[in-house]
């Protein structure tokens, strides 16, 4: 049963345009939230993230929203550019987890011209 | 830096084979952990380890060993590889063990079992 859900395996967004990631979660334990990026070939690099304490980080172009009554945080991207294009996972940890993470399926971005 | 080196980058096994992914990082890391990603099922946890001579298991861990004899290495071990286990495998290591720490992947090893 998966505890972090990305829904949207793909969006495809204009270059200037925002893209906006979803992750939706079912555990209420979970109080440390991060967004991986991962190009081809590579393995995943971290994005951002945020506290259970916080609703928005920011960093440069990258705004990641956590509603926690929802269970649901958001990634912006404003403005995307061409190399933002990779698969995007969104994935949560609980203060007790000894550091493990729960993935969600990932969010394909593609940003075109 | 190196960072996190995982070999082989490719594999290919009969079933039945054993064989053991290689996962080394120079970063003094104390977590060190192992994944597999498939299609629609993200990144899911195999084996963690909180330091030398300390593993245990995560949310798959059938099929699979592991061991940490030094802080820089944690090798997963197939020991009868099945096509179930054809995937991608990501080892990440980290400072710590709280959720705030930021995990550094490696590469990946994309193993396929015939």
């Amino acid at each position: 049963d998966q505890q972090v859900k990305q829904n949207s395996p793909s969006l495809s967004v204009q270059e200037g345009r925002i893209s906006i990631l979803n992750c939706d979660y079912t555990n209420s334990m979970f109080d440390y939230f991060l967004w991986y990026k991962k190009y081809p070939a590579e393995g995943p690099t971290f994005l951002i993230s945020i506290s259970s304490i916080k609703d928005k980080n920011e960093d440069g172009r990258f705004t990641v929203f956590l509603n926690k009554s929802a269970k649901h945080l958001s990634l912006h991207i404003v403005p995307s550019q061409p190399g933002d294009s990779a698969v995007y996972f969104c994935a949560a940890s609980a203060t007790d987890s000894w550091g493990k993470l729960q993935f969600g399926a990932g969010t394909q971005v593609v940003v075109t011209p | 830096n190196a960072g996190v080196t995982q070999t082989p980058k490719f594999q290919v096994l009969k079933t039945g084979q054993s064989m053991t992914l290689q996962c080394a990082q120079d970063m003094n890391h104390e977590y060190m952990s192992w994944y597999r990603q498939d299609p629609g099922m993200g990144l899911r946890l195999i084996h963690y380890s909180v330091g030398a001579g300390i593993t245990d298991q995560g949310e798959v861990p059938n099929g699979y060993n592991v061991s940490r004899s030094t802080t820089e290495d944690f090798p997963l071990r197939l020991l009868s590889a099945a096509p179930s286990q054809t995937s991608v495998y990501f080892c990440a290591s980290s400072y710590g063990i709280s959720g705030a720490n930021v995990l550094t992947f490696g590469a990946g090893s994309r193993l396929t079992v015939l």
